[in-house]
């Protein structure tokens, strides 16, 4: 089954502690991206990467790094984790050619204290 | 001005209304548009792409107004599986670097 598998599901973690969320796609799509939703607010981009080894910031990347060493892999990682990172995270991936046509993961919802 | 704005509701509509909603932009650059669908607390799932000519699939119907710069989306003959929040999605950089409202809810009431 196509899919993009994010993990955890839910994270609750202390400020400081290092943490990864984990994603992974199996459709060999090119493109992968890192989103948050805040209530009130849309989707924003963290980060996102065109293909292997090429990653560029989005709308609010700070506090955030990830890493695209293999196709199918973008894990998002927050080396010092802060409250105001508390938030609905989204992984999603889309063929280069298809630009805006999105397919995202089942979410992680990560709880800073 | 948020780049890309929207009503949040709700739209409280009994089953079987037709409903619209619309989403305004602020950069006119912007080229490709589009309609998600997101049920709480869940992924956003794409309901469709907006073309400059419009499009249409099945019941829902949405039009793109490149003059006013807005977007909007039609719901004929709503259904209790339509209740969800509406997202749209604008490009103005690149279909990469996308700009999301925050959605507009709808519930459908039998």
């Amino acid at each position: 089954e196509a899919q993009v598998t994010q993990n955890p599901r839910y994270l609750i973690t202390v400020t400081g502690k290092k943490l990864t969320v984990t994603c992974s796609q199996n459709m060999n799509h090119e493109y992968m991206s890192w989103y948050r939703q805040d209530p009130g607010l849309g989707l924003r981009q963290i980060y996102y990467s065109m293909n292997v080894e090429v990653t560029d910031k989005g709308d609010v990347p700070e506090g955030y790094k990830v890493s695209r060493k293999e196709k199918r892999n973008f894990p998002l990682i927050l080396e010092s984790p802060s409250p105001n990172q508390t938030s609905l995270y989204f992984c999603a991936s889309s063929p280069s050619i298809e630009g805006g046509k999105l397919f995202f993961g089942s979410g992680t919802q990560l709880s800073v204290l | 001005r948020k780049e890309v704005e929207q009503d949040p509701g709700p739209f409280n509509v009994p089953e079987g209304a037709t409903v619209a909603f619309n989403c305004t932009y602020s950069n006119s650059a912007s080229q490709s548009f589009f309609w998600y669908r997101q049920d709480c607390r869940k992924e956003p799932k794409l309901l469709m792409s907006v073309y400059s000519s419009g499009n249409e699939d099945g019941r829902f119907t949405a039009q793109l107004n490149r003059a006013s710069q807005y977007i909007s989306l039609l719901i004929r003959d709503s259904k209790l599986s339509d209740s969800a929040t509406y997202l749209c999605v604008a490009s103005p950089y690149s279909n990469y670097q996308l700009i999301w409202g925050a959605g507009t809810k709808l519930i459908i009431k039998p």
